[in-house]
């Protein structure tokens, strides 16, 4: 079975750049997250949708940041213009139903110079 | 609002040793439980979880929790240690219901070494 797919796998980029990652929840789920892994801050839940709806986006760090689900297969966060503060590991998840049982795609690994 | 709390960042033990890794979390309704783990340069996959009935569940390679709710604590147990148990631990809590549906709460994570 296909689990939850999180492209690129790793990104290098410059300050300033704008950077797009992308996800592709599992077939039929219907909550999506993107988390985000550092070593200082741990995993921060960044943003989540319900029905492709954002729910709760209280954790995206400021307006450099934004997320979209167009549809229920796909999702983006986009950082723009990025910064080196932004490296980390970035996680998309998603989940059937509401009982908080999420599962992960393998992250994009982001770095800014 | 919910809260976890991971005691001890980092646990080391030696292999066929017992492992004990401890979260305690805080919830304003009926928690739903879980412990992640997660191997370097990977996604966190779930071990086990813990939703109503039976308050000791069973996970994946041979670890279990036990959820206590009058001490709000929810441990990771492993009766023997082996090197490939090495990874991150994640407790986590969830509501059922309300405003943040779904949402989970991770804590800090355990760091689990074991030693030849």
């Amino acid at each position: 079975d296909a689990g939850v797919i999180q492209s690129p796998r790793h990104e290098v980029t410059e300050m300033g750049q704008e950077v797009t990652l992308r996800c592709k929840p599992i077939s039929g789920h219907n909550s999506l997250f993107w988390y985000r892994q550092t070593m200082m801050r741990g995993l921060e839940l960044l943003i989540y949708f319900n029905n492709n709806v954002p729910i709760d986006d209280s954790g995206m760090p400021e307006d450099r940041f934004s997320a979209k689900m167009p549809n229920a297969s796909f999702s983006t966060l986009k950082i723009q213009p990025s910064e080196p503060r932004d490296s980390a590991v970035y996680f998309c998840a998603s989940s059937l139903s509401n009982t908080g049982e999420l599962f992960f795609g393998e992250g994009s690994r982001l770095t800014v110079l | 609002a919910q809260s976890v709390t991971q005691l001890g960042s980092h646990v080391s033990v030696s292999e066929g040793a017992l492992v004990l890794l401890r979260c305690n979390y805080s919830s304003s309704v009926p928690p739903y439980l879980f412990w992640y783990v997660q191997y370097p340069n990977q996604g966190l996959q779930l071990l086990l979880k813990y939703t109503t009935g039976a308050t000791l569940v069973k996970g994946i390679n041979g670890f279990e929790a036990e959820f206590k709710k009058s001490e709000t604590s929810f441990h990771l147990t492993k009766p023997s240690a082996h090197m490939s148990d090495a990874a991150e631990y994640f407790c986590a809590v969830s509501e059922w219901g309300g405003s943040t549906l779904g949402r989970l709460y991770f804590g800090r994570g355990t760091q689990l070494t074991v030693w030849p």
